[in-house]
């Protein structure tokens, strides 16, 4: 089935830090999307992008979906507390049955 | 205001017994799903109805039965509870063709 790698899988940063990390995957994707879950909540959308190519921004995010499909990055700047958090990707082709298939995950730390 | 919201938040039983868990959205979504995140958060896709029709069964066991009275609600019963059970199940929601779940809070489910 198909599967997608983040990487890296846990970050240690310090406030004010740019953070980047990439969701790859062994299949073509139509649709990449970038959810936060913040400890005992459930994941909240980030960014969704729906074209090869796309860079979109919502504040300091900035994600871009990759030309071959099979990859997207997500950045944060001038990281701030409240970005604690697992960062998750999630991949979703629109043939047959249309299902999210989500990252491992990306765990990021502040350190103080 | 919550827009997707399930019940209980915690569950502790123990094994062989039969539970529900309950989910709701106000969002007008027609789609909703059931997730599971093991230990290691890990966000696999259980189940997907469309408008009270079941559109995704991914390989659950048996003893797992969602039921949908009604496209705003979404309830999972499982029956005879297996240790393997414990993990968190999200509901989530997403409006057909546009793809973005929006998830509740989680279940977090302990069989001991």
């Amino acid at each position: 089935g198909q599967q997608l790698n983040q990487s890296p899988q846990s970050m240690f940063i310090q406030e004010g830090e740019d953070v980047s990390m990439n969701c790859t995957s062994s299949s073509i994707f139509n649709t990449w999307l970038w959810y936060k879950q913040d400890p005992g909540e459930g994941p909240v959308l980030l960014i969704a992008l729906y074209k090869a190519g796309e860079l979109t921004s919502n504040g300091r995010l900035t994600a871009q979906f990759g030309i071959t499909r099979k990859d997207s990055f997500l950045n944060i700047s001038a990281s701030i507390p409240s970005d604690v958090g697992i960062y998750f990707c999630a991949g979703l082709t629109h043939f047959g049955n249309e299902k999210l298939t989500f990252g491992t995950g990306t765990r990021l730390t502040i350190i103080p | 205001d919550t827009a997707v919201s399930q019940t209980p938040k915690y569950l502790v039983t123990q094994m062989g017994n039969d539970k529900s868990i309950k989910c709701e959205q106000n969002l007008g979504h027609d789609t909703m799903y059931w997730y599971k995140q093991d230990s290691k958060k890990f966000l696999k896709i259980m189940f997907s109805y469309n408008n009270k029709e079941l559109i995704i069964n991914e390989t659950v066991p048996n003893r797992f039965s969602p039921k949908s009275p009604d496209k705003a609600h979404l309830n999972l019963h499982i029956n005879s509870l297996e240790l393997g059970d414990s993990a968190v199940y999200f509901c989530a929601s997403s409006q057909r063709g546009k793809f973005e779940a929006f998830f509740g809070q989680g279940t977090r489910l302990t069989v001991v």
